[in-house]
């Protein structure tokens, strides 16, 4: 059972577009959502992150949007360009003593286009 | 700006053997977090460290072990390797334990 549902798959966006990836979850005791970005081969690259008492915090192109009565939270990535194709995974976790483990979504596969 | 650091960047084992894996978390960071990531699927958290005591667990299979040492770099054992423990290993520091975790370049490891 996948505590965190990511959408869509995988997504192509023209250059210059907004490129939009859709996290949901169940668990209402997750209280801290980052999202990463990772390429091939590589380690996993924080974006940004989010608590629930925010429902929008915005880093240069990247903005998170939280919903907590719906239980979702998305990525918006503006003025898209073909560097940022890759794999988007969001996160989330439940702050118990520290040191807490991530659960991933599935991922998105980000193919921006020239 | 210092990463963190995993060796070996590559291990090929054959099945029933045994791996260790290392990483040297970023300087002043204290926790230690370890995820297992299979071809194109998420990372699966394993197990993490705060001031080199367990303090989170994932779904980490009973032939793996883990620890931090005084320095904060940690070690994960694994024996009894099977085909299924092909993957990518991450570990992933941050600065005391309620703060963002930064992964290291990973572990390939391939068990033949």
């Amino acid at each position: 059972q996948q505590q965190v549902k990511q959408s869509p798959q995988s997504l192509i966006v023209q250059k210059g577009g907004i490129s939009i990836i859709n996290c949901a979850y169940e668990n209402t005791a997750f209280d801290y959502f980052p999202w990463y970005q990772q390429f091939p081969g590589k380690g996993p690259a924080l974006l940004i992150a989010i608590r629930p008492d925010v429902s929008e915090k915005k880093e240069g192109r990247f903005t998170i949007s939280f919903n907590k009565s719906a239980k979702q939270f998305s990525l918006h990535i503006m003025d898209s360009q073909p560097g940022d194709s890759a794999t988007y995974f969001c996160a989330a976790s439940i702050r118990r003593g520290g040191a807490d483990g991530l659960t991933f979504g599935k991922g998105t596969h980000l193919i921006i286009q020239p | 700006a210092a990463g963190v650091i995993q060796s070996p960047r590559h291990l090929i084992k054959e099945k029933r053997e045994t791996a260790t894996l290392k990483c040297y978390p970023i300087p002043r960071h204290d926790t230690v977090y370890w995820y297992q990531q299979g071809p194109g699927q998420d990372p699966q958290f394993l197990i993490s460290f705060y001031e080199k005591m367990q303090s989170d667990k994932g779904s980490i299979p009973d032939r793996f072990s883990a620890q931090q040492f005084s320095d904060y770099h940690s070690e994960l054992n694994m024996s009894s390797l099977e085909l299924g423990d092909s993957a990518l290993y991450f570990c992933a520091s941050s600065l005391d334990r309620f703060n963002e975790q930064f992964f290291g370049p990973g572990t390939r490891l391939t068990v033949l």
